[in-house]
């Protein structure tokens, strides 16, 4: 089946450095992925629309200059977190969907911790 | 998209079946409904959908009532690795780009 790889599993950071985040969808090409972040106890929340060759969509409220996404191949997306702070630790998830009819493949995480 | 009601936990003993409900009583005609589970610090993991037939997959079984406002997943013999927070959700099919929205899912704990 679909395998969405997602890197890093888990990362530390300090409070004002970035972050990058990759999404890889292993054996097929997804012209969009899509990114969650979740917060304890919480439900996943969808910040943005990732499209390849083209800017992202971004829900309401989340910061597009925070949260910086690059989908430059068919198969790779990124999640950059510029000037992480202390509110931004969450656990972060990406996904993509092949074809029309199946269902949306999900990364692992990443759990991030802004020190 | 239309909004889905689910039980904010359940309790379910190991080897019973689990029968998870989902309201869904606006849905719309062309809409799925898609279940998912997520496993403590895990992404979610697709389980099933259908639309109005009943369908049934090496994980589960999906109900849907005949005027598609509600539906119930089955999982037949629940194990221990069940325990999940179970989402159920209505979006229409079709096109990579439709968004996938979370609820906020039922929590399953399936007890020894």
């Amino acid at each position: 089946g679909a395998v969405v790889s997602q890197h890093p599993s888990w990362v530390i950071c300090k409070s004002g450095t970035s972050v990058k985040i990759e999404c890889r969808s292993l054996d097929f090409q997804a012209t969009t992925m899509f990114w969650y972040r979740q917060f304890p106890k919480q439900s996943l929340m969808l910040m943005a629309t990732s499209n390849e060759g083209s800017k992202a969509t971004y829900e309401q409220g989340v910061e597009k200059d925070k949260f910086l996404i690059n989908h430059a191949s068919l198969t790779l997306s990124t999640l950059t977190v510029t000037s992480a702070h202390p509110e931004d630790s969450s656990f972060y998830i990406c996904s993509a969907k092949q074809g029309s009819f199946y269902g949306y493949t999900f990364g692992s995480g990443t759990r991030l911790t802004v020190v | 998209d239309a909004k889905t009601t689910q039980p904010t936990s359940m309790d379910c003993a190991e080897g019973r079946a689990a029968n998870l409900p989902c309201n869904h009583s606006t849905i719309s005609g062309n809409e799925y409904v898609y279940w998912y589970r997520q496993i403590h610090s895990q992404g979610p993991q697709y389980i099933i959908h259908g639309l109005k037939n009943n369908e049934t997959n090496e994980m589960a079984s999906l109900i849907i009532t005949e005027d598609r406002k509600s539906s119930t997943l089955i999982l037949p013999h629940a194990t221990l690795r069940d325990t999940a927070v179970y989402y159920c959700i209505v979006r229409a099919n079709g096109g990579a780009t439709n968004k996938l929205i979370f609820g906020t899912g039922t929590l399953l704990a399936v007890q020894p």
